[in-house]
């Protein structure tokens, strides 16, 4: 199956300051990308994905890169804010028209900490 | 809206006791899914379903039984847990099983003494 590699396990910034997390997955198959962020004592959250067709994706402060070649994405959070504190975790999912599979492969996630 | 509600928010349980876990969503999503989450770990599939008929069991102990009564409504009905079996149990959907995007509720945290 897919395997999902995550890193640093623990980041810490200072507010205002940009964090980078990053992944990568071994199967050439795995098409799409999400990006979740849980914060203590709730589920976690969509905050962006990306499918293997494009290579870059913004939405305001957040991005997610992705480099099919060498099997790696990662998330760029910039202009880090105390409220981004959060375990953020990347997933990796192998996507096919009609199937019945649902499967994410997460990665062990990061703690980050953004200091005011 | 992208909402997935679950309950109770905290469910506290003997050994021996049965108790159910209550997920719902009002998206039109066709799949649902049951997670169960340890501390410090990524959620672990337990189990999908995939218009109303389980579609994947991830080995998961009889003692946790899934039930998909219909398209919006989804239940794990809980028997006989062990100690180990405390966790927060999530519960996320999707458009299509395999394609789509996953939204997650804000979980169930179980504890069995």
């Amino acid at each position: 199956g897919e395997n999902v590699e995550q890193h640093p396990s623990t980041l810490s910034v200072q507010e205002g300051d940009s964090a980078v997390i990053k992944c990568t997955y071994s199967d050439s198959a795995s098409n799409y990308f999400p990006w979740y962020k849980q914060e203590l004592g709730k589920g976690p959250q969509l905050i962006i994905d990306i499918r293997s067709n494009v290579g870059e994706k913004k939405d305001q402060r957040i991005a997610v890169t992705l480099n099919k070649t060498a099997k790696h994405f990662s998330l760029h959070i910039t202009e880090t804010q105390p409220e981004d504190s959060a375990v953020y975790f990347c997933a990796a999912s192998i996507t096919h028209r009609g199937s019945t599979l649902g499967r994410l492969y997460f990665g062990r996630g990061t703690q980050l900490t953004v200091w005011p | 809206d992208t909402e997935v509600t679950q309950t109770p928010k905290h469910l506290v349980m003997g050994m021996t006791n049965k108790k159910s876990l209550k997920c719902e969503q009002h998206m039109g999503h066709r799949a649902m899914y049951w997670y169960k989450q340890k501390a410090k770990k990524p959620p672990e599939l337990m189990f999908v379903y995939s218009y109303e008929k389980l579609s994947i069991n991830e080995s998961v102990p009889s003692r946790f039984s899934p039930e998909c009564p219909n398209s919006s409504l989804l239940n794990l009905h809980l028997h006989a847990l062990q100690p180990e079996d405390s966790a927060l149990y999530l519960c996320a959907s999707s458009l299509r099983a395999g394609t789509d995007t996953q939204y997650f509720g804000p979980g169930t945290r179980l504890t069995v003494l």
